[in-house]
């Protein structure tokens, strides 16, 4: 099993849809938890972290459920901006600061 | 407004060139990772340390990548000799321990975009 593994995609919605990004990971000692942003050409950027009770930010809500050992993204409302590569980024074991990316989900959004 | 800066941004060389890339992490900040990206592979974490200290590489080929910290307002990703495989943009990111006593967020340069024909 890859360390993280998420689905390519790619996601192709209309502006105003609700669209989920799914991520698992392998290793059951991971603490911590990020989904980053990428847009074409450009660096990565932290979109959100995600904690165990989930969390939101605006139109974005992540959520954790270790016993699945799986992470999920949801974007409501979705705006053209949003086109963009969201990579599921998870540490290798509790407290190490080294960070494994997926290869990314590519969500196109039409007007 | 602080970042990470990358040089060079573009590099096109020869097979069997040495290629060294140059990125000045964020002031402050105690860890340096170097990352590669490949389509195929995604984001690759080749190395990364902490203080100056490298504590990873073993994701880096040894036998042609080398990654150093001179002083901490640089960290140098050198590869020697060069081969058409290593075409890939490489990303040095900095950041500092998480609250949580794990991964903190990591700030990424702009990448340097390398070519080896």
């Amino acid at each position: 099993r890859k360390e993280v593994e998420q689905d390519p995609g790619p996601f192709n919605v209309p502006e105003g849809a609700t669209v989920a990004f799914n991520c698992t990971y392998s290793n059951s000692a991971s603490q911590s938890f990020f989904w980053y942003r990428q847009d074409c050409r450009k660096e990565p950027k932290l979109l959100m972290s995600v904690y165990s009770s989930g969390n939101e930010d605006g139109r974005f809500t992540a959520q954790l459920n270790r016993a699945s050992q799986y992470i999920s993204l949801l974007i409501r409302d979705s705006k053209l901006s949003d086109s963009a590569t969201y990579l599921c980024v998870v540490n290798l074991q509790g407290g190490s600061e080294k960070l494994v990316f997926g290869k990314g989900t590519k969500l196109t959004v039409n007007p | 407004d602080a970042r990470v800066t990358q040089t060079p941004r573009h590099k096109v060389t020869e097979m069997g060139q040495e290629v060294t890339m140059r990125c000045q992490p964020i002031l402050g900040h105690n860890t340096v990772f170097w990352y590669r990206q490949t389509m195929m592979q995604g984001l690759e974490l080749l190395a990364y340390f902490r203080n100056r200290a490298p504590l990873d590489d073993s994701g880096m080929p040894k036998d042609r990548f080398s990654a150093e910290m001179p002083d901490a307002t640089l960290a140098t990703l050198k590869i020697q000799p060069s081969e058409p495989r290593d075409s890939a943009v490489y990303f040095c990111a900095s950041g500092s321990r998480g609250t949580t006593n794990g991964a903190g967020e990591l700030f990424f340069g702009e990448g340097s975009r390398l070519t080896v024909l």
